[in-house]
């Protein structure tokens, strides 16, 4: 289906494992981004990627690792979760740097 | 730095009044674009609308209608006869001419009561 999709939606992890996030679109939108909603914070931008193999840091980018090797893909990792990284991540494309974000349904991601 | 400013968290209103929703944003850009999102309680985002800093015409889409002042730095949401479908978080972004940097807003949560 076209769109832009996330697994898994809902992940409970330890503290100190390894998670990756996937997001993948399907609309060759250049642009890809990482929120993470977390309540009384908003959205926050972790990681936006321009087009494939170039990726940029947004406003908490701390704990994530990020790359983007297709355009249709763009993967987040977290090398050693923490606690404080329980959230909702959300993906989102846009097809070039002027146009709105179409976001992914979210990723419900819990660190024990 | 950019900056967009929701300052209304919460809001209730009864089915069928208007409603509006603040946004006042800050940039140092001239080109400029902004945009409104809900999300309603199951947690999607839907895309509502998107503005250029150069079209100051006012839109309205069915009972949706939005206000785009730069004199001001707002870009005020107005819902007309409100329903109950219409309960959700509504967020305010702004996005500078560069493409990378995207602001939201800390969000509006409307509660459209029966």
């Amino acid at each position: 289906d076209a769109g832009i999709t996330q697994s898994p939606r809902y992940k409970i992890t330890e503290t100190g494992r390894q998670v990756t996030l996937m997001c993948h679109q399907t609309w060759s939108h250049s642009y890809m981004f990482w929120y993470r909603q977390d309540l009384g914070h908003g959205l926050r931008l972790i990681y936006y990627s321009a087009a494939a193999d170039i990726t940029d840091k947004g406003e908490v980018p701390d704990g994530y690792v990020v790359s983007r090797s297709k355009t249709e893909n763009f993967p987040l990792t977290l090398e050693s979760a923490t606690r404080s990284q329980t959230s909702v991540y959300f993906c989102a494309s846009s097809e070039d740097g002027s146009s709105e974000q179409y976001f992914g349904p979210g990723t419900r991601l819990t660190v024990t | 730095a950019q900056k967009v400013t929701q300052a209304q968290t919460e809001i209730s209103v009864v089915e069928k009044e208007d409603v509006t929703l603040d946004c006042v944003y800050e940039t140092r850009d001239t080109t400029y674009y902004l945009f409104w999102y809900k999300q309603p309680p199951s947690g999607e985002l839907v895309f509502l609308i998107r503005r250029n800093s150069f079209d100051e015409q006012n839109e309205i889409s069915g009972r949706y209608s939005w206000n785009f002042q730069k004199s001001t730095s707002s870009f005020n949401f107005t819902i007309t006869a409100s329903q109950v479908v219409d309960s959700a978080v509504y967020f305010c972004a702004l996005r500078d001419n560069y493409g990378q940097n995207f602001v939201f807003g800390p969000g509006t949560r409307l509660s459209v009561l029966p």
